[in-house]
């Protein structure tokens, strides 16, 4: 089955203390993104990457880092995690390098809470 | 700065009726322009999508129309049914970057 996958769905942790979540997809897609969503924020991209070493920031990107290795993994570190990261993040990957007019398709979501 | 605004924040409609969600952008460099479904507990899943070049895109009971010239974008859902109620998202993107609207939770009620 065709999918992207989240590691964990769920986490609770502590100011300061270096997270990483993972993000896995089967469909040997070359754009990889991810993703917060907040209440009344929508989604908004944090990091996206057109392939193996590429990546690039989104539109949020402060206090996360990603690495893109293999084609399949685009985890998403948290160094120093604070509170305000606090959120629900989503893993999306498409098919081509042109990922903005491409469909993306979404993992199931982390959601993450930072005390 | 919201690249795209995204109205009205909550619908709710009778079985049988139109859903309408708006969006509008500011930057005409944005050049593909999908809407996403997302249900609880669930990422979004794309449902419909257009490009700048053609006003209307309909796919089954989901419509897209698309008016260039005032930078504004909305989906219709045809005879809404209960199983339609979700939380809707506009999108719009240029180059590889995405920005969605703050989403849209549509209520279908039986």
């Amino acid at each position: 089955e065709a999918q992207v996958t989240q590691n964990p769905r769920y986490l609770i942790t502590v100011t300061g203390k270096k997270l990483t979540v993972t993000c896995s997809q089967n469909m040997n897609h070359e754009y990889m993104s991810w993703y917060r969503q907040d209440p009344g924020l929508g989604l908004r991209q944090i990091y996206y990457s057109m392939n193996v070493e590429v990546t690039d920031k989104g539109d949020v990107p402060e206090g996360y880092k990603v690495s893109r290795k293999e084609k399949r993994n685009f985890p998403l570190i948290l160094e120093s995690p604070s509170p305000n990261q606090t959120s629900l993040y989503f893993c999306a990957s498409s098919l081509s390098v042109q990922g903005g007019n491409q469909p993306q398709h979404f993992g199931d979501g982390t959601r993450l809470s930072i005390l | 700065q919201q690249q795209v605004k995204q109205s009205p924040q909550s619908l709710i409609v009778q079985k049988g009726g139109i859903s309408i969600i708006n969006c509008a952008y500011e930057n005409t460099a944005f050049d593909y322009f999908p809407w996403y479904q997302q249900f609880p507990g669930k990422g979004p899943a794309l449902l419909i999508a257009i490009r700048p070049d053609v006003s209307e895109k309909k796919e089954g009971r989901f419509t897209i129309s698309f008016n260039k010239s005032a930078k504004q974008f909305s989906l219709h859902i045809m005879d809404s049914q209960p199983g339609d109620s979700a939380t809707y998202f506009c999108a719009a993107s240029f180059g590889n970057q995405f920005y969605f609207g703050t989403g849209t939770s549509l209520t279908v009620i039986p």
